[in-house]
């Protein structure tokens, strides 16, 4: 039972708009703890998307942006692609735990 | 270029132990805060612990306190996990991630993991 929330799965066709929510509690998120976001491809290392709740890398498409409001922040996905196709991950910190959290994981299917 | 390259990772029976290594190279290595993550077999990813730069503050998940301590020489670029007291849920691949600041906030880079089974 992961402390922030995402849902399992999320899927859309080549050139829709995905979001998926990382929904947590006033211990993390909702006391203002930063959110960020990563992108694991299959067989691989995660990697940084998003940081500071909506900040890109460089390197990272414009067509990933993250938002945060309350106790829940969102990852966006525009124009999508099939090497879009991959497990998403938000990352958090929790005073309750004094520790560095994730959500358990969305994985994005591209119809 | 940025480049984390871990090992260590092998097979331990339960109780038993486990050092992993993680050695940097690309940037300064003491200027930043290090952690392990890890991910079992089909599972999502799980902070470990963490490490400021210069290695004076230490941070652990409640899964590993007590059980492993993390370490790092500045002088050879290396971040280092003891794991002792193996459990059959620590199985799982490791990665070393490099911290965007001094201290723990989030990860700007990751190895390519190290699998560490704990099996009888």
């Amino acid at each position: 039972q992961s402390v922030l929330t995402q849902p399992p799965s999320v899927s859309g066709a080549p050139g829709q708009r995905v979001t998926i929510s990382c929904t947590g509690s006033s211990s993390n998120i909702g006391a203002g703890y930063d959110v960020h976001w990563y992108q694991q491809l299959p067989r691989t290392a995660p990697k940084l998307l998003i940081y500071g709740d909506t900040n890109r890398p460089s390197g990272v498409p414009d067509r990933f942006s993250g938002s945060k409001s309350g106790t829940s922040a969102s990852l966006a996905i525009t124009g999508l692609q099939a090497e879009d196709e991959a497990d998403y991950y938000c990352q958090s910190y929790d005073s309750s735990l004094s520790g560095w959290v994730f959500g358990g994981g969305t994985k994005l299917t591209v119809l | 270029e940025v480049q984390l390259v871990e090992s260590g990772g092998g097979l331990a029976q339960p109780g038993g132990s486990l050092r992993l290594s993680c050695v940097a190279s690309g940037f300064t290595f003491s200027s930043y805060a290090m952690s392990w993550v890890r991910q079992a077999p089909g599972k999502g990813l799980e902070w470990v612990s963490g490490i400021s730069g210069s290695g004076g503050s230490t941070y652990y998940a409640d899964s590993v306190k007590g059980r492993f301590t993390i370490s790092r020489d500045n002088s050879r670029n290396t971040l280092y996990l003891q794991m002792s007291s193996l459990r059959l849920e620590d199985t799982a691949v490791y990665y070393c991630a490099k911290d965007w600041a001094v201290t723990p906030y989030f990860f700007d880079y990751w190895g390519q993991g190290t699998l560490a089974a704990v099996s009888s």
